[in-house]
């Protein structure tokens, strides 16, 4: 168990609709990524936060939005969902913002689109 | 922006031999460099790291070797077995606070007994 907790575990949706997943970091770390796996695209970086304000932004589409919380919770908001939007979500927490820090994982969201 | 490429997509070895995957990046300003293991199912999880300032780096059974003249990293696994069977992701990054790790698109490595 690496400290950092995902809700909820799956998601079954229709097109056209807004989901929204949330994250909760390891006590103490500042720092919340959130990254998208698809089958054959591997660990794409969508966003950072870094103690509720945005850092870097990756290739998150436009019917994404996140935010981190001051409690340091974060939630991904998709909206407008497509059937490719079907993936695992992974977030990630680090103790700063610095890359070479250890990225602890939670378990995933994974959301399904029909 | 930095760029992984990673090989191979897949890997398959009799347990007991040698496994070794491959990554190439882009940006010569990388200088950290870590390894996740993905069991099925699981999250990923850091097995090793290496940053620039050394060339190899070893622990137990899996080393990483650094050529930063050629911008490539490598994962080597010794002695492989069953339950090293999983999806392995290199990642790249150049470690500032404003940077984040890009990582290759993954290798799956089944070890069979």
């Amino acid at each position: 168990d690496s400290g950092v907790t995902q809700t909820p575990k799956h998601l079954i949706t229709a097109t056209g609709q807004r989901v929204t997943l949330r994250c909760s970091p390891r006590s103490g770390d500042l720092s919340v990524y959130w990254y998208q796996q698809s089958l054959d695209q591997g660990l794409q970086f969508l966003i950072q936060y870094y103690n509720g304000e945005e850092r870097a932004k990756g290739n998150i589409l436009e019917r994404f939005s996140a935010q981190q919380f001051p409690d340091l919770h974060s939630e991904l908001n998709l909206s407008s969902l497509e059937l490719g939007d079907s993936a695992l979500y992974f977030c990630a927490s680090t103790l700063d913002s610095y890359s070479y820090n250890e990225q602890f994982f939670g378990p995933g969201t994974r959301l399904t689109v029909l | 922006g930095e760029n992984v490429e990673q090989h191979p997509s897949t890997l398959s070895v009799q347990e007991g031999d040698s496994a070794v995957i491959k990554c190439t990046y882009s940006d010569s300003a990388s200088n950290y460099f870590p390894w996740y293991k993905q069991e099925l199912g699981k999250r990923p999880q850091l097995i090793i790291d290496i940053r620039s300032n050394v060339g190899e780096k070893k622990d137990q059974r899996i080393a990483v070797t650094l050529n930063k003249t050629a911008k490539h990293f490598s994962l080597h696994i010794t002695e492989t077995q069953p339950e090293d069977s999983a999806v392995y992701f290199c990642a790249a990054s150049t470690g500032s606070g404003y940077s984040t790790l890009t990582f290759g698109k993954g290798t799956m490595l089944l070890v069979s007994p």
